[in-house]
């Protein structure tokens, strides 16, 4: 069965710390893996993408890493401020159809001072 | 601006009576979806549309119906509301695979 699982559910660090967000998946055959980030009350907005040949990608304080051998993605968020409180949703799209997008059920993280 | 609107974006209604949940992009994408967002299972997917005329069923569709007589404009439709329908909706629409959400609409059904 196709599925995306996140780890942790939630999460809870000080402001200035480090942290990292896993999400394994078993979709095949795999097209890309995206990272969402979702602000209390908004929709869901892009971060970053990773296809099969990525291993790294870094958009500002946001690291993503995938090893499609393990079907494992992580994202790293340094320094981390307040205005990163939000739910982190992991998307895996299916290469065989284009509709099919799996959706994890997200890590919500909240960034304390 | 590039953008999704739905409205209404708060709502509450009781069961049975008809509601519409409207939603517009101003990007001129052909693939639009709606989702539904409840605590702990994260976004399912309602229904999505290729393009204009042209919808299919999602993961949860018992319940709603879709329209697509324009590119722009995805209506989403409850004919007779019931509570197990209460839960957070987006509309999406999608370019080489990203989806733009709007900015969701809650809806409680009593």
């Amino acid at each position: 069965k196709n599925q995306v699982e996140q780890s942790p559910q939630s999460l809870i660090i000080l402001e200035g710390k480090n942290c990292t967000l896993q999400c394994n998946y078993t979709v095949s055959p795999f097209s890309n893996l995206r990272w969402y980030k979702q602000d209390t009350g908004r929709g869901p907005v892009s971060l970053t993408i990773m296809t099969f040949s990525e291993n790294t990608k870094s958009n500002r304080r946001y690291t993503a890493t995938l090893d499609a051998d393990t079907k494992q993605s992580s994202l790293h968020i340094t320094a981390s401020q307040l205005s990163d409180s939000a739910s982190y949703i992991c998307v895996v799209k299916f290469s065989g159809g284009y509709n099919k997008l799996i959706f994890g059920a997200g890590t919500r993280l909240a960034v304390h001072p | 601006e590039a953008q999704v609107t739905q409205n209404p974006r708060y709502l509450i209604t009781v069961t049975g009576k008809k509601l519409t949940v409207t939603c517009s992009q101003n990007m001129n994408h052909e693939y639009m979806s709606w989702y539904r967002q409840d605590p702990g299972l994260g976004l399912r997917q309602i229904y999505y549309s290729m393009n204009v005329e042209v919808t299919d069923k999602g993961d949860v569709p018992e319940g709603y119906k879709v329209s697509r007589k324009e590119k722009r404009n995805f209506p989403l439709i409850l004919e007779s509301p019931s509570p197990n329908q209460t839960s957070l909706y987006f509309c999406a629409s999608r370019d080489l695979g990203e989806l733009f959400f709007g900015e969701g609409s809650r809806l409680t059904v009593l």
